[in-house]
């Protein structure tokens, strides 16, 4: 059975750096054909995708936040960590973390159960 | 980047309707295509990938067709927990984008 749970802060100000954990179970991130996507949905909103990392650490960024964003894995801890930097008004959101399965036709099998990250002074 | 529409946005309709929601790209995405359920206050759900594959564990009234640009989600007979908002997806390229959501909501 596969599950991932994000974890990190719930509060941030502006300008500070969020960093969120994704752990997760039942399967290997050094598996080929696996990755781990980060997602996140502003209330009320769309989902909007973050970046993705590969069994192969072959990492993915959103264009539009590359320059603020930074995808790790920890395999033998069995995480994936996202950091942002600048973190603005606009950043809050609910952020997900998901198992993507990555070999041939490429989708978010399962996801974390998400964590609401406000930003605020 | 290629972007997703998705049609409508909102969508009023009783149990047991036909229910067929659009998504189209951009350009053309092959059948790189999923689509995703979410209810409030939960984490989106795999419905469908690869335009028309039924991810395991998904009743058989939920179906995809499409290729190219123009896509479709089908539920044949609507039921009471089919009240959700869903979301098309492309992984044709990097970015990968979801489309901006049909909320379908009981009539």
């Amino acid at each position: 059975q596969i599950t991932l749970k994000e974890s990190g802060p719930t509060l941030v100000k502006p300008t500070q750096t969020l960093t969120l954990t994704c752990t997760f179970s039942g399967f290997s991130l050094s598996t080929s054909g696996v990755g781990v996507g980060w997602i996140r949905q502003p209330p009320g909103k769309a989902l909007e995708w973050l970046a993705l990392i590969y069994w192969d650490d072959d990492k993915r960024y959103s264009p539009s936040l590359k320059s603020r964003l930074t995808i790790t894995k920890d395999t033998s801890k069995n995480q994936v960590v996202l950091t942002m930097t600048n973190m603005d008004p606009v950043d809050t959101a609910t952020y997900y973390c998901a198992h993507a399965f990555a070999a041939g036709p490429e989708y978010f099998q399962h996801w974390g159960q998400g964590t609401l990250v406000t930003v605020s002074s | 980047d290629i972007q997703m529409t998705q049609s409508p946005s909102s969508l009023s309709a009783s149990v047991g309707d036909r229910v067929t929601i659009t998504c189209r790209a951009s350009q053309s995405i092959s059948s790189y295509l999923n689509w995703y359920q979410q209810k409030p206050g939960k984490a989106p759900k795999l419905l469908i990938y690869a335009a028309s594959s039924l991810q395991s564990g998904v009743p058989s009234r939920f179906s995809g067709s499409g290729s190219g640009t123009d896509f479709t989600l089908t539920i044949s007979s609507l039921q009471p927990e089919d009240f959700a908002t869903y979301y098309c997806q492309q992984s044709y390229s990097t970015p990968t984008r979801f489309g901006q959501g049909t909320k379908l909501e009981i009539k």
